[in-house]
């Protein structure tokens, strides 16, 4: 028969706040995670890395935040614009497993203007 | 400096037809990695190449996927006598090796949709 995918999580921001995404991660050894963007009909685009002995990194309005505790990652965009739509992924790498990147859920961020 | 190539963008195929995806990673690149994408979903980790050598296969399926990276020439991913579930995105992505940050490029994508 055929499968039915699940709904993608929608994140609804005012153009010019703040966002805050969310992940939850499996792999406790995982060396990198890293953030992608997909707009659609896309492919995923790179935004931000962080490696596992860090807590926090900052790039060009954006915040990747790790907490190894409770096994969580968060993007956090700053003054969000338009073309921030898309979908945003998690995916965690490890170096023993081959640089085989596992995805997360995802989740829709919309901009209103 | 081009970035991961992927053809064709689109595809359409009967049930029982094959299909073949190519892809040509960046320049300098000599892995490769292939992504399946449904609607609405993440993507689903398939198979992980070097050149003229399969790494990692875990995500494939048994029968009728296949992939191969030789030595000259892109990679392609193979499926044959396709079935409806096997419309989806696929996606390849590409890096210099383990000794990178683990950062995958990806390509646009082709999309697979069987009738």
């Amino acid at each position: 028969g055929e499968s039915v995918g699940l709904h993608l999580p929608t994140l609804s921001v005012q153009e010019g706040d703040n966002s805050i995404i969310n992940c939850a991660y499996s792999n406790s050894a995982s060396d990198y995670f890293i953030w992608y963007k997909q707009e659609s009909g896309k492919g995923p685009q790179f935004i931000i890395d962080i490696r596992s002995n860090m807590d926090k990194r900052q790039g060009q309005r954006v915040t990747v935040l790790l907490n190894k505790t409770v096994k969580h990652l968060s993007l956090q965009i700053a003054a969000t614009q338009p073309g921030d739509s898309a979908v945003y992924f998690c995916a965690e790498n490890s170096k023993a497993a081959g640089n085989k990147l596992t995805f997360g859920g995802g989740t829709r961020v919309l901009v209103k203007p | 400096n081009a970035g991961v190539m992927q053809n064709p963008r689109h595809l359409v195929r009967r049930r029982g037809q094959e299909a073949r995806l190519r892809c040509s990673p960046m320049k300098g690149h000599s892995h490769v990695y292939w992504y399946r994408q449904l609607p609405e979903e993440g993507l689903k980790f398939m198979v992980y190449l070097q050149k003229e050598n399969i790494i990692d296969e875990s995500g494939m399926p048994k029968e009728r996927f296949s992939a191969e990276f030789p030595k000259e020439g892109p990679s392609i991913l193979r499926i044959q006598q396709v079935v409806r579930g096997d419309s989806a995105a696929y996606f390849c992505a590409s890096s210099p090796g383990l000794a990178s940050t683990g950062e995958l490029f990806f390509g646009e994508g082709s999309r697979l949709t069987v009738l």
